[in-house]
């Protein structure tokens, strides 16, 4: 157990829809990433957030948006959806990132989104 | 750009060992890590590099170069449960101390009896 938290765990929805995957990150860390990953394929990243601040973006959708609250936990919101849009959703965290320091990300156990 | 390349598969044989490559380009590079996903699941870290060399962990040991941009994942006394997808990740440190990973498409390694 990473320590960090989604919800839900399996999401079934129509295209069209509108759903929001939610993250808890570890106690203490004020990053929080989000990525994508498709059947048989890699970690896509789609944002970072740090105590409440957009930080990095990578290739998110613009019908994709994230935010994060004073308490840390984040959301992600997919709307319009698409059938390509079926994938593992994973959130991780992290300490502050200092050079030289390991700061890992620790992967939540992600949503499964299927839309049909 | 960013690009990280690694093997799609391997196999290799329980009790066997096998180096598992990354070759990397990137811009402001601060560590390389490595970590494991079995199918559906999270992913969990196995090691991280910042400086040249091997950095041993139990069965598991990854060597970096930064020179080269290479990396490699080295798994001995292979057992059936290492069967999983090895995913290296280049973390990029850019301006506040915030980092980047990025991560390659991973590797699926096949443990056969």
């Amino acid at each position: 157990d990473s320590g960090v938290t989604q919800t839900p765990k399996h999401l079934i929805t129509a295209t069209g829809q509108r759903v929001t995957l939610r993250c808890s990150p570890r106690s203490g860390d004020l990053s929080v990433y989000w990525y994508q990953q498709s059947l048989d394929q890699g970690l896509q990243f789609l944002i970072q957030y740090y105590n409440g601040e957009e930080r990095a973006k990578g290739n998110i959708l613009e019908r994709f948006s994230a935010q994060q609250f004073p308490d840390l936990h984040s959301e992600l919101n997919l709307s319009s959806l698409e059938l390509g849009d079926s994938a593992l959703y994973f959130c991780a965290s992290s300490p502050v990132g200092r050079e030289g320091r390991r700061n890992e990300q620790f992967f939540g156990p992600g949503t499964r989104l299927t839309v049909l | 750009g960013q690009n990280i390349d690694q093997p799609t598969e391997m196999t290799a044989t329980e009790g066997a060992i096998v180096q598992i490559n990354c070759t990397y380009q990137t811009s402001g590079f601060n560590g390389l890590f490595w970590y494991q996903q079995h199918a559906g699941e999270a992913p969990t870290f196995l090691s991280y590099n910042v400086l040249d060399g091997l950095e041993e962990k139990g069965r598991f040991s990854s060597f970096l170069s930064r020179s080269k941009g290479y990396s490699y994942l080295l798994l001995k006394e292979l057992q059936m449960k290492d069967s999983a997808s090895y995913l290296c990740a280049v973390r990029n440190m850019f301006s506040g101390g915030y980092n980047k990973l990025i991560f390659g498409a991973g590797t699926r390694l096949a443990v056969h009896p």
